[in-house]
């Protein structure tokens, strides 16, 4: 089964520090990691995926799969950082096609 | 491409009405979703399709709920009869096959919130 495991359900971090939001799966096959954000009252969007290796609004994500996980980081917060962030996944080697979430991470970014 | 679009964006109804949620696909996708989001539970994958075929609506609620897919433009969520507890944000969103460039990523509407009184 595949599961997708956000640990903390609200994070709150001062404008300029840095923040982290945890992501960890449990899947046996050939994953690919996606993180989703949703801004207030807006329609989630995808922020990156891991095989982009590409760095989105300041943000990063490596896939550690020895520890399997893909924390989202960014170095310097900012407020307009302040969304509902989920961490998805979905099996490269499948055509079933769906993404599997997690239960989402409420950020704050206080000024 | 005007993306997924999805109609009514606010719904308030009765129990036990009917609710008919409804949602364009983005062209050329040929997967579409259906979830709910609530603060107790979060996202959750209702349904969804394949080339207009259901592939698992294990996540379908209560026979209550039901779905369809009648052309590759246009799908409907249909609550009967509705309840209070139904009352949550409904998102439709659709995706290229994985398999392709671009594929497995998932570009969502910008919902329906629905409630039920």
């Amino acid at each position: 089964a595949q599961r997708v495991t956000q640990p903390e359900k609200l994070l709150s971090v001062f404008k300029g520090a840095p923040v982290e939001l945890k992501c960890n799966y449990s899947y046996s096959g050939s994953p690919e990691l996606f993180w989703y954000v949703q801004y207030s009252r807006q329609r989630l969007q995808l922020l990156l995926r891991h095989i982009s290796r590409e760095s989105i609004k300041g943000f990063t994500a490596d896939l550690n799969k020895g520890e399997t996980s893909f924390h989202l980081k960014k170095p310097f917060a900012q407020e307009e950082d302040s969304a509902m962030y989920y961490c998805a996944l979905s099996d490269r080697g499948s055509t079933l096609g769906r993404l599997y979430f997690g239960r989402g991470t409420q950020l704050t970014v206080w000024p | 491409d005007a993306g997924v679009i999805q109609s009514p964006r606010h719904e308030v109804t009765e129990m036990g009405q009917e609710v008919t949620l409804r949602c364009k696909p983005i062209s050329g996708h040929d997967y579409l979703f259906w979830y709910r989001q609530t603060m107790m539970r979060g996202l959750e994958l209702l349904i969804y399709f394949n080339n207009n075929v259901p592939i698992d609506d294990s996540g379908m609620p209560e026979d209550r709920f039901s779905a369809k897919m009648p052309n590759a433009s246009f799908s409907t969520l249909k609550i009967q009869p509705s309840e209070p507890r139904d009352s949550a944000v409904y998102f439709c969103a659709s995706s290229l096959n994985q398999g392709l460039a671009g594929g497995g990523v998932q570009y969502f509407g910008p919902g329906t919130r629905l409630l039920v009184l």
